[in-house]
């Protein structure tokens, strides 16, 4: 059981929008900043977003993060086929003095 | 090129031990808190551990507690993860990580540890 909460899967047609949420607590999310990565299949991990809402550079502008309070979301507008992986977010627990991530959502791109 | 690379995975047997390493270029080591990350076959991340620049801070899962031991050497751009009484459930890919104020952001490609007899 992770401490992260994600929903296990989603999916949406190409060029549509999808969000990807992550809950958590003020322990992790509510006071720590949130990672979001992404995993092709096969493949390592790599940022998407840090620090809840930037862009590391060469990441497009279809990738989007946000958080509110205990809860953090992803946003992919734009959806290509080459989406489809797995998406974790991440952060601190400042109560468990260890590193957290979410249980994973695997996108679709029907 | 900024990357890290991990080697020293393998087969072990349960009850044995493992040393990885994660060898860093492209940037300046003993500026960055480091962490390792493992993922199970078809599973999700798991944290592992974590280092601060001058080991002054470390942390541990509590499933890996009292039994993986993580150092670096900031002379020699590495770091270490010493793996003892090695279990099946530890069996995954072992990621090293750079971290920044936010997480993880620049892994390495991993290596496979094996726990079976």
């Amino acid at each position: 059981q992770s401490v992260l909460t994600q929903p296990p899967s989603v999916s949406a047609a190409p060029g549509q929008k999808v969000t990807i949420s992550c809950s958590g607590s003020s322990s992790n999310i509510g006071n720590n900043y949130v990672s979001w990565y992404q995993q092709l299949p096969g493949t390592t991990p790599k940022l998407l977003i840090y620090e809840n809402n930037k862009r590391p550079s060469g990441i497009p502008d279809r990738f989007s993060g946000s958080k509110s309070g205990t809860s953090a979301t992803l946003g992919i507008t734009g959806l290509q086929t080459g989406d489809e992986a797995d998406y974790y977010c991440g952060t601190w627990d400042s109560s468990l003095s260890a590193g957290v991530f979410g249980g994973g959502t695997k996108l679709t791109v029907l | 090129e900024v990357q890290l690379v991990e080697s020293g995975g393998g087969l072990v047997k349960p009850g044995g031990s493992l040393r990885l390493s994660c060898a860093a270029s492209g940037f300046t080591f003993s500026s960055y808190s480091m962490n390792w990350v493992r993922q199970a076959p078809g599973k999700g991340l798991e944290w592992v551990s974590s280092i601060s620049s001058s080991s002054s801070y470390i942390y541990y899962a509590d499933s890996v507690k009292g039994r993986f031991t993580i150092s670096r050497d900031n002379a020699k751009n590495s770091l270490y993860l010493q793996m003892n009484s090695l279990r099946a459930e530890d069996t995954a890919v072992y990621y090293c990580a750079r971290v920044t104020s936010s997480g993880p952001e620049l892994w390495g490609q991993g290596t496979m540890v094996t726990v079976s007899s």
